[in-house]
């Protein structure tokens, strides 16, 4: 089992729709969870970290469900601009970060 | 610089030849990584620093992959006698100290062809 899993999609919707994604991690003893983003043929930048209680940024929200091991990422309104892969990053509470292979949103006109 | 900087940009090399991939972090940033990317892939992790020692090395592919720091700054990744399928992008990214709850921050990557 990989330790951090994402469906790879693509996820093709529509403008102003709301999608999300899920992330699931087999580490436990996991620290912090972060969401980064990727255009294509670009490095991964941060879009938020994920907190235990949950926290929102605009039009996008992360959640963190510890009992079941996954983190989810909401985005309302979904914009052109949004298409991208969104990867999924956990930090055991040492150094390393592991990385999803990301999931590709297609956001559509 | 203001993020992490890394050269060259892209490199096209012939196999068998080795190549060395540069890496200038974040000023002030303690740990730095590489992590490898092929096309359509997630990051592999390749090699972490603290400072200018690398405790974990467990994901360089083979012995012809090594990785130093100096000055606690810039690194180098040096790949010998490449290989066709060491073809990827290869990233660096940086982190503050006691990273596990501090994002990475990543270099624009260098594009590795080799033909």
């Amino acid at each position: 089992r990989k330790e951090v899993e994402q469906d790879p999609g693509p996820f093709n919707v529509p403008e102003g729709a709301t999608v999300a994604f899920n992330c699931t991690y087999s580490n436990s003893a996991s620290q912090s969870f972060f969401w980064y983003r990727q255009d294509c043929r670009k490095e991964p930048k941060l879009l938020m970290s994920v907190y235990s209680s949950g926290n929102e940024d605009g039009r996008f929200t992360a959640q963190l469900n510890r009992a079941s091991q996954y983190i989810s990422l909401l985005i309302r309104d979904s914009k052109l601009s949004d298409s991208a892969t969104y990867l999924c990053v956990v930090n055991s509470g040492t150094y390393k970060y592991i990385f999803g292979t990301g999931t590709r949103l297609k956001v559509l006109a | 610089g203001a993020g992490v900087s890394q050269s060259p940009s892209n490199k096209v090399t012939e196999k068998g030849k080795d190549v060395e991939l540069r890496c200038d972090p974040i000023s002030g940033h303690t740990a730095l990584y590489w992590y490898r990317q092929s096309l359509g892939q997630g990051l592999e992790f390749l090699i972490y620093f603290q400072g200018n020692s690398a405790p974990d090395k467990s994901g360089l592919p083979s012995d012809r992959f090594s990785a130093e720091r100096t000055g606690g700054s810039v690194s180098t990744l040096t790949i010998q006698r490449t290989q066709q399928e060491d073809s990827a992008v290869y990233l660096c990214a940086s982190s503050q100290a006691g990273a596990q709850y501090y994002e990475a921050f990543f270099g624009q990557g260098t594009r590795l062809t080799v033909v």
